[in-house]
């Protein structure tokens, strides 16, 4: 079975600073997706990015980035030019690439940005 | 737009009771799933279903069912709520087969009393 690991439970970044968000995941397959998902108070889900393992590139979303180090199995995510509006619950997530596979997520990470 | 929008946003039972939660979503996913979410413990997968009249059971299904007799609507059922099962409830749902893009409803805080 996978596992995804976020072992920062709660952090806080300066309004405009740089902030990187750890997850570790484990599995035996080759072939799959990584995400990232935000949870404002709204307690809407929110897809911030995601990554295919057969990809090198890490993946960018305007100010967001991973850190995607396959052989390791992490799957870090970084914020620039934090804004206030990033404040929420952030999810590291695994799926296998097979058909109707369900989507294991890990136990988030708390981001506070302060002004 | 996709739209996955569970009937309740906050919801008040007493132990004992039998509860629905409902989940509809309007793009013809093949694909539906029920999270629990709490405090410390992420989302853990209750139950999916990968199309009508078929359920898979998830990392935590104890205590609960589930029914999808159509495509649209996908139901967690309990049987008889306890305190433990008090909990924010997110649906979700997707098109099918190696399809990844996952479409979440806004969520069912449920207190069980």
């Amino acid at each position: 079975a996978q596992t995804v690991t976020q072992s920062q439970p709660e952090m806080s970044v300066q309004e405009a600073e740089t902030v990187t968000l750890s997850c570790t995941y484990d599995t035996s397959e080759s072939n799959y997706y990584l995400f990232w998902y935000k949870q404002p108070p709204s307690r809407q889900m929110i897809l911030v990015i995601r990554q295919e393992a057969y990809k090198q590139q890490n993946a960018t979303e305007n100010r967001f980035s991973v850190n995607f180090q396959k052989a390791a199995k992490s799957f870090s995510l970084k914020i620039s030019d934090s804004q206030l509006g990033d404040t929420a619950m952030y999810f590291c997530a695994f799926m296998k690439r097979a058909g109707n596979t369900p989507l294991v997520f890990g136990k988030g990470t708390r981001l506070s940005v302060i002004a | 737009d996709v739209k996955v929008t569970q009937s309740s946003r906050y919801l008040v039972k007493r132990t004992g009771e039998k509860v629905f939660l409902e989940c509809v979503q309007d793009m013809d996913h093949e694909n539906m799933f029920w999270y629990r979410q709490d405090p410390g413990l992420g989302l853990r997968l209750i139950y999916f279903s990968y199309d009508v009249k078929m359920k898979e059971k998830g990392d935590i299904p104890e205590g609960y069912s589930v029914s999808r007799e159509k495509k649209e609507r996908f139901s967690l059922i309990l049987e008889s709520a306890s305190t433990n099962q008090t909990s924010m409830y997110l649906c979700a749902s997707r098109w099918g087969g190696a399809n990844e893009k996952l479409f979440f409803g806004s969520g069912t805080q449920l207190s069980v009393l």
